[in-house]
């Protein structure tokens, strides 16, 4: 069975600290993503990464910075949380190549709260 | 990728079956239409995705106008458990792209 994980499902942080959420996924897949959800605005792309040590910036990368150094793992990083950070925190990945017929594999979430 | 317009919210009894509505008028020749769905306090899911015919597979069908310019997932027989937001989405035929999710039909299934 496929599987992404996220290192924690609750976490809760003070204006200010570096956060880090990590996303394993066991699936050998090249492609991984962040996005984040929140109430009336859906899913928003973040950051997403084709292949290790590369990253392309997604809709609203403002505040986070992304590392993959391995295959199997993906992280979001705030580098000074704010309260607007806020939110509800999805990883995905996928296989390569044609991309339409590719299905993407989602964790299931990390909401974070930033006092 | 192109948008889609999907009913806010729907409702349906256990055990009939539920027509989700999608329209993609601008959709392209190459575009593929995925369905996810998400429960509550997870993830979105893989449901079913299709190009021109229709589709079916363990979780649902999916039923693709002639024009491509709307499609409906079916659930054939509804359980409590199929209560979710459920996202129509088109694909551009590209390597590694995201998915754009809209705001989705939130299903409702009473006992």
């Amino acid at each position: 069975d496929v599987k992404v994980t996220q290192s924690s499902r609750y976490l809760v942080k003070r204006t200010g600290e570096k956060v880090f959420l990590e996303c394993v996924q066991d699936m050998d897949h090249e492609n991984m993503f962040w996005y984040r959800q929140d109430p009336g605005l859906g899913l928003r792309l973040i950051y997403f990464s084709y292949d290790v040590k590369m990253k392309e910036k997604g809709d609203i990368p403002e505040g986070y910075s992304v590392s993959r150094e391995k295959k199997e793992r993906f992280s979001l990083i705030l580098e000074s949380a704010s309260t607007n950070q806020t939110s509800m925190y999805l990883c995905a990945s996928s296989s390569g190549g044609a991309g339409a017929r590719n299905t993407q594999y989602f964790g299931p979430g990390t909401r974070l709260t930033v006092l | 990728d192109a948008k889609t317009t999907q009913p806010n919210s729907m409702e349906s009894n256990e055990e009939e079956p539920v027509h989700l509505p999608c329209n993609h008028s601008t959709i392209s020749g190459t575009d593929y239409i995925h369905w996810y769905r998400q429960l509550p306090s997870q993830g979105p899911e893989y449901v079913i995705h299709g190009l021109t015919s229709n589709v079916n597979n363990r979780m649902a069908s999916l039923a693709i106008a002639e024009d491509r310019k709307s499609s409906t997932l079916i659930l054939h027989r509804a359980t409590l458990r199929d209560a979710a937001v459920y996202y129509c989405i088109l694909r551009a035929n590209q390597a590694g792209t995201a998915l754009i999710f809209g705001k989705g039909t939130t299903l409702s299934v009473s006992s």
